[in-house]
């Protein structure tokens, strides 16, 4: 079983919905970070959460602790959103434990 | 905005070559790492490196694999004897003393052939 687990796999939207992605994890941690990943490969860091919620621009990222579980929200999404968007979880020894990714399609 | 660098971007390689992947971390951190993900899968965590020692390594990271920060600024990882399974795209990541956050670098995409 996949320590950090995301939901959906896939996700296609139309221009202006509202997306939801989710994460799971079943391993202690100190902070939870959101990244996304465009085409070329390249991974930019959204958001790093040890509690309650961020917010940047359309996104908003929330975390429960005790339930183990973190969303990444997108409003208004655009074309420009379409990417992979990964959970990665900062385990007690520093290193990050990624998930395998939620791919985002957000059609015109 | 300071960022992390990594060269080069793309390397082909026959099997059984050795490679040196180059990371230039951002100037005041002092926490790096390697991480990779082989096409189609999920990012690993490969080594994590403070003060000049490895703090941890994953299983993957075996006798073929080593890290070195040679001058002060940059952050190595030597591949001795690549094999085909080697093919991914290698991440660099810093991060400072005083924060969490982990800021990643463009990626190397290695090709073994």
């Amino acid at each position: 079983k996949n320590e950090v687990e995301q939901s959906p796999q896939n996700l296609t939207a139309q221009e202006g919905e509202f997306i939801t992605i989710n994460c799971s994890y079943s391993v202690g941690i100190s902070a939870l970070h959101w990244l996304q990943q465009h085409p070329g490969g390249g991974i930019v860091s959204l958001f790093m959460l040890s509690s309650g919620k961020k917010k940047h621009g359309r996104l908003i990222a929330t975390i429960n602790i005790q339930e183990k579980h973190s969303s990444l929200h997108i409003t208004a999404s655009h074309p420009r959103d379409s990417a992979v968007y990964i959970c990665a979880v900062r385990s007690n020894t520093d290193k990050l434990i990624f998930g395998t990714g939620t791919r985002l399609q957000v059609f015109p | 905005e300071p960022e992390v660098t990594q060269t080069p971007s793309h390397q082909v390689t026959q099997m059984g070559q050795e490679v040196i992947l180059r990371c230039v971390p951002i100037s005041n951190h002092l926490y790096f790492y390697w991480y990779r993900q082989i096409l189609g899968q999920k990012v690993e965590f490969l080594v994590s490196f403070y003060n000049n020692e490895i703090s941890e390594k994953s299983e993957i990271f075996d006798d073929q694999f080593s890290v070195e920060r040679p001058d002060g600024s940059n952050f190595t990882l030597k591949i001795r004897s690549t094999k085909l399974e080697d093919s991914a795209m290698y991440f660099c990541a810093s991060r400072g003393g005083g924060a969490w956050e982990q800021y990643f670098g463009p990626g190397t995409r290695l090709t073994v052939t």
